[in-house]
Protein backbone atom coordinates (compact mmCIF):
# COMPACT_ATOMS: atom_id res chain seq x y z
CA UNK A 1 0.00 0.00 0.00
CA UNK A 2 1.42 3.34 -0.61
CA UNK A 3 -0.80 5.42 1.94
CA UNK A 4 -1.86 8.97 1.17
CA UNK A 5 0.22 10.17 -2.00
CA UNK A 6 0.29 13.89 -2.35
CA UNK A 7 1.62 15.58 -5.66
CA UNK A 8 3.15 17.63 -6.54
CA UNK A 9 5.73 17.99 -3.36
CA UNK A 10 6.63 21.49 -4.16
CA UNK A 11 5.30 24.55 -5.92
CA UNK A 12 5.79 28.07 -7.07
CA UNK A 13 2.61 30.14 -7.62
CA UNK A 14 2.04 33.73 -9.21
CA UNK A 15 -0.37 35.68 -7.87
CA UNK A 16 -3.95 34.97 -9.28
CA UNK A 17 -2.92 31.83 -10.77
CA UNK A 18 -5.02 28.88 -10.19
CA UNK A 19 -3.53 25.08 -9.64
CA UNK A 20 -5.03 21.81 -8.12
CA UNK A 21 -3.16 19.77 -5.30
CA UNK A 22 -3.77 16.24 -5.96
CA UNK A 23 -4.09 13.77 -3.23
CA UNK A 24 -4.64 10.06 -3.48
CA UNK A 25 -5.38 7.03 -1.10
CA UNK A 26 -5.14 3.80 -1.71
CA UNK A 27 -6.95 1.85 2.34
CA UNK A 28 -10.50 2.42 0.95
CA UNK A 29 -10.85 4.90 3.52
CA UNK A 30 -14.02 6.79 3.59
CA UNK A 31 -13.01 10.13 5.61
CA UNK A 32 -10.31 12.29 4.01
CA UNK A 33 -9.32 16.07 4.75
CA UNK A 34 -7.06 18.78 3.51
CA UNK A 35 -4.87 20.78 6.17
CA UNK A 36 -2.82 23.72 5.61
CA UNK A 37 0.04 23.88 8.32
CA UNK A 38 1.47 27.35 8.90
CA UNK A 39 3.84 28.49 11.80
CA UNK A 40 2.46 29.01 15.57
CA UNK A 41 -0.86 27.90 14.40
CA UNK A 42 -0.78 24.49 13.88
CA UNK A 43 -3.16 22.25 11.44
CA UNK A 44 -6.21 24.36 9.78
CA UNK A 45 -8.84 22.31 8.50
CA UNK A 46 -9.83 23.49 5.00
CA UNK A 47 -12.14 20.79 2.99
CA UNK A 48 -13.42 17.45 4.63
CA UNK A 49 -15.27 14.56 2.48
CA UNK A 50 -16.88 11.69 4.17
CA UNK A 51 -16.96 9.41 1.12
CA UNK A 52 -17.16 9.92 -2.64
CA UNK A 53 -19.94 12.87 -3.42
CA UNK A 54 -19.57 14.05 -0.10
CA UNK A 55 -17.93 17.29 0.64
CA UNK A 56 -17.76 20.04 3.48
CA UNK A 57 -16.55 23.06 4.73
CA UNK A 58 -13.58 23.08 7.24
CA UNK A 59 -12.44 26.03 9.24
CA UNK A 60 -10.26 27.99 6.48
CA UNK A 61 -12.75 26.89 3.51
CA UNK A 62 -12.05 30.66 1.29
CA UNK A 63 -10.20 30.02 -1.81
CA UNK A 64 -10.22 26.89 -1.86
CA UNK A 65 -12.31 24.31 -3.56
CA UNK A 66 -12.57 20.50 -3.76
CA UNK A 67 -14.52 17.48 -4.99
CA UNK A 68 -14.61 14.14 -4.31
CA UNK A 69 -15.98 12.28 -7.09
CA UNK A 70 -14.28 8.29 -6.19
CA UNK A 71 -13.26 7.19 -2.81
CA UNK A 72 -9.53 7.29 -3.84
CA UNK A 73 -8.98 10.59 -4.60
CA UNK A 74 -9.42 14.27 -3.10
CA UNK A 75 -8.05 17.28 -5.22
CA UNK A 76 -7.62 20.76 -3.83
CA UNK A 77 -7.99 23.44 -6.29
CA UNK A 78 -6.78 27.01 -5.44
CA UNK A 79 -9.10 29.54 -7.28
CA UNK A 80 -7.06 32.62 -7.40
CA UNK A 81 -3.64 32.07 -5.38
CA UNK A 82 -2.74 35.07 -2.58
CA UNK A 83 0.39 34.91 -1.30
CA UNK A 84 -1.61 34.28 2.33
CA UNK A 85 -2.01 31.12 0.83
CA UNK A 86 1.61 30.40 1.14
CA UNK A 87 1.70 27.25 3.28
CA UNK A 88 2.12 23.17 3.82
CA UNK A 89 -0.72 21.25 2.87
CA UNK A 90 -1.34 18.27 4.29
CA UNK A 91 -3.98 16.03 3.09
CA UNK A 92 -5.23 12.83 5.18
CA UNK A 93 -7.62 10.15 5.64
CA UNK A 94 -9.14 7.71 7.56
CA UNK A 95 -10.72 4.65 8.21
CA UNK A 96 -13.85 6.20 10.28
CA UNK A 97 -14.43 8.78 12.66
CA UNK A 98 -13.20 7.28 15.69
CA UNK A 99 -9.41 6.73 13.58
CA UNK A 100 -6.83 8.31 14.02
CA UNK A 101 -5.26 10.41 9.86
CA UNK A 102 -3.09 8.93 8.12
CA UNK A 103 -1.40 11.76 6.21
CA UNK A 104 0.32 12.31 3.15
CA UNK A 105 4.09 13.82 2.33
CA UNK A 106 2.72 17.28 2.50
CA UNK A 107 2.83 20.08 -0.82
CA UNK A 108 5.07 22.99 0.36
CA UNK A 109 3.30 26.02 -1.49
CA UNK A 110 4.59 29.85 -2.14
CA UNK A 111 2.46 32.24 -3.56
CA UNK A 112 4.92 35.43 -4.60
CA UNK B 1 -9.95 30.16 23.16
CA UNK B 2 -8.32 28.07 21.17
CA UNK B 3 -9.73 24.15 20.64
CA UNK B 4 -6.67 22.43 21.96
CA UNK B 5 -3.36 24.49 23.92
CA UNK B 6 -0.15 23.03 24.36
CA UNK B 7 2.44 24.48 25.77
CA UNK B 8 5.01 24.94 22.85
CA UNK B 9 8.35 24.30 24.49
CA UNK B 10 10.89 23.64 23.53
CA UNK B 11 11.54 20.71 26.27
CA UNK B 12 15.43 19.86 26.13
CA UNK B 13 16.56 17.11 28.07
CA UNK B 14 18.86 14.09 28.64
CA UNK B 15 18.96 10.60 26.75
CA UNK B 16 17.48 8.39 29.67
CA UNK B 17 15.32 11.08 30.76
CA UNK B 18 11.50 11.02 31.30
CA UNK B 19 9.56 13.98 30.09
CA UNK B 20 5.83 14.79 30.19
CA UNK B 21 3.75 16.96 28.02
CA UNK B 22 0.56 17.77 29.10
CA UNK B 23 -2.25 19.25 26.20
CA UNK B 24 -5.98 20.96 27.48
CA UNK B 25 -8.85 20.78 25.22
CA UNK B 26 -11.80 23.31 25.91
CA UNK B 27 -14.58 21.26 24.53
CA UNK B 28 -16.03 18.83 27.08
CA UNK B 29 -17.62 16.99 24.25
CA UNK B 30 -15.01 15.79 22.79
CA UNK B 31 -15.11 12.37 22.11
CA UNK B 32 -11.53 10.85 20.61
CA UNK B 33 -7.91 12.04 21.64
CA UNK B 34 -4.40 10.96 20.06
CA UNK B 35 -1.08 12.02 20.13
CA UNK B 36 0.64 12.82 16.81
CA UNK B 37 4.43 13.18 16.37
CA UNK B 38 5.70 15.47 13.41
CA UNK B 39 9.79 15.59 12.33
CA UNK B 40 11.28 18.88 10.63
CA UNK B 41 9.77 19.35 7.50
CA UNK B 42 7.75 16.20 7.44
CA UNK B 43 3.65 14.76 7.86
CA UNK B 44 2.68 14.63 11.39
CA UNK B 45 2.05 10.47 11.49
CA UNK B 46 0.12 8.92 14.70
CA UNK B 47 1.86 7.94 17.78
CA UNK B 48 -1.29 6.82 19.54
CA UNK B 49 -4.46 6.99 20.43
CA UNK B 50 -5.46 7.98 24.38
CA UNK B 51 -8.05 6.12 25.93
CA UNK B 52 -10.00 6.70 29.09
CA UNK B 53 -8.14 4.20 31.22
CA UNK B 54 -5.09 5.18 29.97
CA UNK B 55 -2.77 3.48 27.78
CA UNK B 56 0.73 2.39 27.31
CA UNK B 57 2.92 1.12 23.88
CA UNK B 58 6.90 0.49 24.83
CA UNK B 59 8.39 3.76 26.87
CA UNK B 60 5.16 6.01 25.98
CA UNK B 61 1.82 6.08 27.96
CA UNK B 62 -0.64 8.36 27.48
CA UNK B 63 -3.39 9.86 29.89
CA UNK B 64 -6.78 11.35 29.47
CA UNK B 65 -8.71 13.50 32.36
CA UNK B 66 -11.75 14.34 31.05
CA UNK B 67 -12.49 16.29 34.44
CA UNK B 68 -9.87 18.25 34.30
CA UNK B 69 -10.00 18.24 30.10
CA UNK B 70 -6.49 17.39 29.50
CA UNK B 71 -4.33 14.60 27.92
CA UNK B 72 -0.82 13.84 28.86
CA UNK B 73 1.82 11.94 27.24
CA UNK B 74 4.97 10.44 29.12
CA UNK B 75 7.92 9.84 27.62
CA UNK B 76 9.98 7.05 29.46
CA UNK B 77 13.73 6.44 28.55
CA UNK B 78 14.17 9.02 26.22
CA UNK B 79 16.25 8.27 23.49
CA UNK B 80 17.81 11.00 20.52
CA UNK B 81 15.29 9.66 18.08
CA UNK B 82 12.49 11.02 20.20
CA UNK B 83 13.33 14.67 19.10
CA UNK B 84 10.23 15.70 17.15
CA UNK B 85 7.54 17.97 17.66
CA UNK B 86 4.70 16.09 19.73
CA UNK B 87 0.67 17.56 18.53
CA UNK B 88 -2.31 16.97 20.74
CA UNK B 89 -5.45 15.97 18.69
CA UNK B 90 -8.87 16.06 19.77
CA UNK B 91 -12.16 14.98 18.10
CA UNK B 92 -15.60 16.75 18.71
CA UNK B 93 -18.07 15.32 16.52
CA UNK B 94 -18.51 13.80 13.49
CA UNK B 95 -15.59 15.53 11.63
CA UNK B 96 -13.81 17.94 13.98
CA UNK B 97 -10.20 17.29 14.62
CA UNK B 98 -8.49 19.77 16.56
CA UNK B 99 -4.66 20.26 16.49
CA UNK B 100 -2.57 21.99 19.06
CA UNK B 101 0.45 23.76 17.99
CA UNK B 102 2.53 21.00 19.16
CA UNK B 103 5.27 20.97 21.84
CA UNK B 104 8.99 20.58 20.66
CA UNK B 105 11.09 17.56 22.37
CA UNK B 106 15.05 17.73 22.06
CA UNK B 107 17.05 14.77 23.31
CA UNK B 108 20.74 15.50 24.20
CA UNK B 109 23.20 12.93 24.05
Amino acid sequence: NAGVTQTPKFQVLKTGQSMTLQCAQDMNHEYMSWYRQDPGMGLRLIHYSVGAGITDQGEVPNGYNVSRSTTEDFPLRLLSAAPSQTSVYFCASRLDRASGYTFGSGTRLTVV
Amino acid sequence: RKEVEQDPGPFNVPEGATVAFNCTYSNSASQSFFWYRQDCRKEPKLLMSVYSSGNEDGRFTAQLNRASQYISLLIRDSKLSDSATYLCVVRTGANNLFFGTGTRLTVIP
